[in-house]
């Protein structure tokens, strides 16, 4: 088994709101991923957790807070967030908490930001 | 920093067609090496994987990759395309070493398969 699971599938929320994106794994996997992903474009790395701890941080704006409560369980903490940011945010996660394995992708959100 | 190319934005095949999406990368150390496909609507899932061994490895749905070092690339093929294999395809490569997290994409090449 290789899920990922993200909640919600889709989000639409205001420049004031407040919102969290989930991401759940049951694999066992020791690191955890976010990633940014504009339409026809790759994906964006955005924060690593290995072994529930951020280890990669790429330069996001503070508006966006991720969080790993768990082994299994990683949030994603969104305010005051602009209409640029409006993606599909995906997570994944990997075996190696020290990096260097195969990815697995989750479905994604898709945020919208009006 | 590391940079992954993918030379075709977009191929437009008739079922059956064969195909080859090409991959070059810029990392001079020990890589792993990633084909994702991006259905419609759909998430990134693994096609298939190189981390060491035979440069020839296979994938799901028929695919298949060549890891050429020499080169520094590692180009998809599939003898014969069907519809279904509509999707858009990315090449990623992570880099070994201690924190080696990041997964450098290609931009991605499009596939249309025409029935």
């Amino acid at each position: 088994d290789t899920e990922v699971t993200q909640t919600p599938k889709h989000l639409v929320m205001g420049m004031t709101n407040k919102k969290s994106l989930k991401c759940e794994q049951h694999m066992g996997h020791r690191a955890m991923y976010w990633y940014k992903q504009k339409a026809k474009k790759p994906p964006e790395l955005m924060f690593v957790y290995s072994y529930e701890k951020l280890s990669i941080n790429e330069s996001v704006p503070s508006r966006f807070s991720p969080e790993c409560p768990n082994s299994s369980l990683l949030n994603l903490h969104l305010h005051a967030l602009q209409p640029e940011d409006s993606a599909l945010y995906l997570c994944a996660s990997s075996q190696e908490g020290g990096g260097g394995g195969t990815q697995y992708f989750g479905p994604g959100t898709r945020l919208t930001v009006l | 920093a590391q940079s992954v190319s993918q030379h075709n934005h977009h191929v437009i095949l008739s079922e059956a067609a064969s195909l080859e999406l090409g991959c070059n990368y810029s990392y001079g150390g020990t890589v792993n090496l990633f084909w994702y496909v991006q259905y419609p609507g759909q998430h990134l899932q693994l096609l298939l994987k190189y981390f060491s061994g035979d440069p020839l490895v296979k994938g799901i749905k028929g695919f298949e990759a060549e890891f050429i070092k020499s080169k520094f690339s590692f180009n998809l093929r599939k003898p014969s395309v069907q519809w279904s294999d509509t999707a858009e395809y990315f090449c990623a490569v992570n880099k070994i070493g201690a924190g080696s997290y990041q997964l450098t994409f290609g931009k991605g090449t499009k596939l249309s398969v025409i029935p």
